[in-house]
């Protein structure tokens, strides 16, 4: 069955802009968590969505946000792009319960200029 | 002082050496996770465990709840082993550490 799928897998932008990203998970998964990985920050954990729901929230300021379709498709925007943004973009996947295995994306990879 | 502490950071092993990568964390848990990551940044999940120990393969995780400790070896190492292990708290939330790098030499 095919994985968790994430467009676009490169992207650039600049400075002010906004961004969106796509993660469809893998078919029956009803759970989507977004994470930003960086040289400097590593990974960190963005947010998490369940049944259209948001369920967890890091530590990202309200320019990061996210939303789950009744698909479970999940998409995460980020509004008025810092260079400071650019980053790896992960998403996963699992059946829903909290603490389930997590499968992830290949990711989106954003550069701001 | 970060939730996940992660040791080493960097480790080089030779081909057929047992290998351990420790992890502990601060907040409680629901479950701890132990990821790898080969360069080009796709993330496997390797274990998720809450209590005692579990294998797959050459790889073995172990946990120990009251010392708030986690454990990765891997047996008999493989240049293929070379990767990123990170260990992840998930604890309503997730708390990551900030990596191991695994190199191992033919």
């Amino acid at each position: 069955k095919a994985g968790v799928t994430q467009t676009p897998r490169y992207l650039i932008k600049t400075r002010g802009q906004q961004v969106t990203l796509s993660c469809s998970p893998i078919s029956g998964h009803r759970s989507v968590s977004w994470y930003q990985q960086t040289p400097g920050q590593g990974l960190q954990f963005l947010f998490e969505y369940f049944s259209e729901t948001q369920r967890n929230k890091g530590n990202f300021p309200g320019r990061f946000s996210g939303r789950q379709f009744s698909n479970s498709r999940s998409e995460m925007n980020v509004s008025t792009l810092e260079l400071g943004d650019s980053a790896l973009y992960l998403c996963a996947s699992n059946r829903g319960e909290s603490t389930g295995e997590l499968f992830f994306g290949e990711g989106s990879r954003l550069t701001v200029l | 002082k970060n939730e996940v502490e992660q040791s080493p950071q960097n480790l080089t092993a030779q081909e057929g050496e047992f290998i351990t990568i420790n992890c502990s964390y601060s907040v409680g848990i629901s479950a701890l996770h132990w990821l790898q990551q080969h360069p080009g940044g796709g993330i496997v999940s390797l274990f998720m465990l809450s209590s005692g120990k579990k294998k797959h393969g050459r790889l073995i995780a172990t946990i120990n709840i009251q010392e708030k400790h986690s454990s990765l070896h891997i047996t008999a190492s493989h240049p293929r082993d070379s990767a990123v292990y990170i260990c992840a708290d998930n604890f309503n939330k997730f708390y990551f550490g900030s990596g191991t790098k695994l190199n191992v030499k033919p």
